[in-house]
């Protein structure tokens, strides 16, 4: 069971836009950043957004983070079929004293 | 460039300790406030969060491991070491290798990550 909670899956066609969430609660999101990785199928996670909204610079526009309270969203606009992966939210939990991962969302284009 | 890669067994036998080493290039593990970590992922499964240490040997282990968990550096052979005592079949994982930066508030997130190494706990 994942401290911090994102939905099983989410899917659009290509062009629109998703959204994930990551439900936490006042020990992690609320009181500490939150940061996103891109899981691509068989491959290495990569950091896509830090800090709740900062992107790395080789990661296009088209990905965006925001965190309101004890939760985070990132959204992708612009879908294309190799934005098809594994999404997680990540953050530290102070109350656990260890950083935490959440259950990871699959994105899939339709 | 940073990279990271890992090394040790592909397979261990339960009970037995697993040794994992993450050598790395393109920084320096004694500059101020990085830090070097170890991420795992059961097959199909998420990632979950192990361990890491600081540029001053500042440790930080997750909770739920850390009866079996011990991590080391050696900052002259730019490596860290990764102990996993009392292997069991649920540890079947690929093991990552994870870069954290410096950080003005000492906020957590991993840039850079190894390719993994897959490492099955079987008899």
């Amino acid at each position: 069971q994942s401290v911090l909670t994102q939905p099983p899956s989410v899917s659009a066609a290509p062009g629109q836009k998703v959204t994930i969430s990551c439900s936490g609660s006042s020990s992690n999101i609320g009181i500490n950043y939150v940061s996103w990785y891109r899981q691509l199928p068989g491959t290495t996670p990569k950091l896509l957004i830090y800090d709740n909204n900062k992107r790395p610079s080789e990661i296009p526009d088209r990905f965006s983070g925001s965190k309101s309270g004890t939760s985070a969203t990132l959204g992708i606009t612009g879908l294309q079929t190799g934005d098809e992966a594994d999404y997680y939210c990540g953050t530290w939990d102070s109350s656990l004293t260890a950083y935490v991962f959440g259950s990871g969302t699959r994105v899939t284009v339709l | 460039q940073i990279t990271l890669k890992e090394s040790g067994p592909t397979l261990v036998k339960p009970t037995q300790t697993l040794t994992l080493t993450c050598t790395f290039s393109g920084f320096s593990l004694s500059t101020y406030g990085v830090g070097v970590g170890w991420v795992r992922q059961p097959p199909g499964k998420a990632l979950e969060w192990l361990a890491l240490i600081y540029w001053d040997d500042d440790k930080r282990i997750s909770p739920s491991l850390k009866s079996r968990l011990t991590i080391t550096k050696d900052t002259s052979k730019d490596q860290v070491v990764l102990t996993m005592t009392n292997m069991d079949p649920v540890d079947t994982a690929t093991y990552f290798c994870v870069h954290k930066p410096w950080h003005q508030q000492g906020e957590y997130y991993f840039d850079f990550w190894g390719q993994g190494t897959l490492v099955t706990v079987s008899s």
